[in-house]
């Protein structure tokens, strides 16, 4: 089992860009959040997505857009990237019980 | 809103050393509670979780927390630390009384350093 994986590990990016980042969740799970991380906090919740709709989703901005796929994979997309947006970017993915969420090794999104 | 707090944001013990971290929480609701661990570069992994059940939790690698509604925390502790311990530790809780309410809110973080 290959557990939750993200795609790319690390990202380059300048401000005004476009980015998105991917998340393959882990065997038979079909529901998938996003976090982000910035360097020295703890993780903050940007939004989750469930049967392919987003369910849930935390104080960001439009800028931030999700997607999930009929295979339970997902993206999140953020546009008119900002210096602050920095950050480790975290998928996590459950089914049934969401008292035990699994998390992938990030994204490390480097805005420049 | 549901939050919590980590008290200290660097602890550091000798291996053999007892661990502990703090964790205060905030809720209107019974909460859920968790400790993760975060080993650099890598992401989050599960240690041990509170749901209602038994107050004191039992986790991996020797870790347990107590949930101590009176005092509104969830303490993590070690009898004896070993150097692999070292890492960062978050607490989060989560509302899952709602159903959907899945999403966990996490603390600062604390980072523990294990010295010989």
């Amino acid at each position: 089992d290959a557990g939750v994986t993200q795609s790319p590990t690390h990202l380059i990016k300048t401000r005004g860009q476009q980015v998105t980042l991917r998340c393959s969740p882990k065997s038979g799970h079909d529901t998938v959040s996003w976090y982000q991380q910035a360097l020295g906090q703890g993780p903050q919740f940007i939004f989750q997505y469930y049967e392919e709709e987003e369910r849930q989703r935390g104080n960001f901005p439009d800028r931030f857009s999700g997607h999930q796929f009929p295979n339970y994979s997902s993206e999140l997309n953020v546009n008119a990237l900002l210096l602050g947006d920095s950050a480790l970017y975290l998928c996590a993915s459950w089914q049934d019980s969401p008292d035990t969420q699994y998390f992938g090794p990030g994204t490390r999104l480097t805005v420049l | 809103a549901q939050s919590v707090t980590q008290l200290g944001s660097h602890v550091s013990v000798s291996e053999g050393a007892l661990v502990l971290l703090r964790c205060n929480y905030s809720s209107s609701v019974p909460p859920y509670l968790f400790w993760y661990v975060q080993y650099p570069n890598q992401g989050l992994q599960l240690l041990l979780k509170y749901t209602s059940a038994a107050t004191l939790v039992k986790g991996i690698n020797g870790f347990e927390a107590e949930f101590k509604k009176s005092e509104t925390s969830f303490h993590l502790t070690k009898p004896s630390a070993h150097m692999s311990d070292a890492a960062e530790y978050f607490c989060a809780v989560s509302d899952l009384s709602t159903g959907t309410a899945s999403k966990l809110t996490f603390g600062t973080g604390t980072r523990l350093q294990v010295t010989l």
